[in-house]
């Protein structure tokens, strides 16, 4: 399957734990974008990679929210001292270069108790 | 108000008819489109993507963008059971001005009834 993956599929924490989600891009895509889904809601812009570069963040992201991508390749966002409202699908895109289509992995589902 | 309004549903629809589904928008500075359909519990998959106005038709399904009236429009012929998913508009400006960050619309869902 050559297409965006994410891991985990589904996470369940405790308010107040870290957690980690792991974004794995499309082979070439250097565009590479972190967004929120809620329940009867689209997706919402977090976070912008350009290669390595966060080019972007949203004002939905807070201080306890962190992304990288390393060298350019795969992508990490962590939520630091969750909350029940950080509750939500958390979907990664990429694109390739000199397009604008996005192409949406499967998302990681959190759920915090 | 959203910058992108489409109407949540369900649309309910019976096996072979047309779905229309449509979605408007407030930023004149839009101009790349996007259609994309989300089963429940899964990721959005891309269906079709215009630039700026005018229709684009990929097999049963026909995506037009007005952008004078700031409205867009998805048709999908032919409708199947497995049609039936929630369909999302999603929209960007200028790659200099938005680096191609998408604004969705709720979603409308649709129910193609055997």
């Amino acid at each position: 399957d050559t297409g965006v993956s994410q891991n985990p599929r589904h996470k369940i924490t405790k308010r107040g734990q870290n957690v980690t989600f792991r974004c794995d891009p499309i082979s070439e895509h250097n565009r590479l974008y972190w967004y929120r889904q809620t329940l009867g809601q689209g997706p919402e812009f977090l976070t912008y990679f350009q290669n390595e570069a966060q080019l972007e963040k949203s004002r939905l992201l807070s201080d306890r929210f962190s992304a990288e991508r390393p060298k350019g390749s795969f992508s990490t966002l962590e939520i630091q001292r969750t909350e029940q409202g950080d509750s939500a699908m958390y979907l990664c895109a990429t694109g390739p270069p000199n397009q604008e289509t996005q192409y949406f992995g499967p998302g990681t589902r959190l759920l915090v108790l | 108000q959203k910058e992108v309004e489409q109407d949540p549903g369900p649309l309910s629809v019976p096996e072979g008819a047309i779905v229309s589904l449509n979605c408007t928008y407030s930023n004149s500075a839009f101009q790349y489109f996007m259609w994309y359909r989300q089963y429940s519990r899964k990721g959005p998959e891309l269906l079709m993507y215009t630039y700026s106005s005018g229709n684009k038709e990929d097999g049963r399904f026909t995506a037009q963008v007005d952008k004078s009236s700031k409205y867009i429009s998805l048709f999908i012929r032919d409708s199947q059971p497995s049609d039936s998913a929630t369909y999302l508009c999603a929209m960007s400006g200028p790659p200099t001005d938005s680096w191609g960050k998408l604004q969705f619309g709720a979603g409308t869902q649709v129910v193609v009834t055997p």
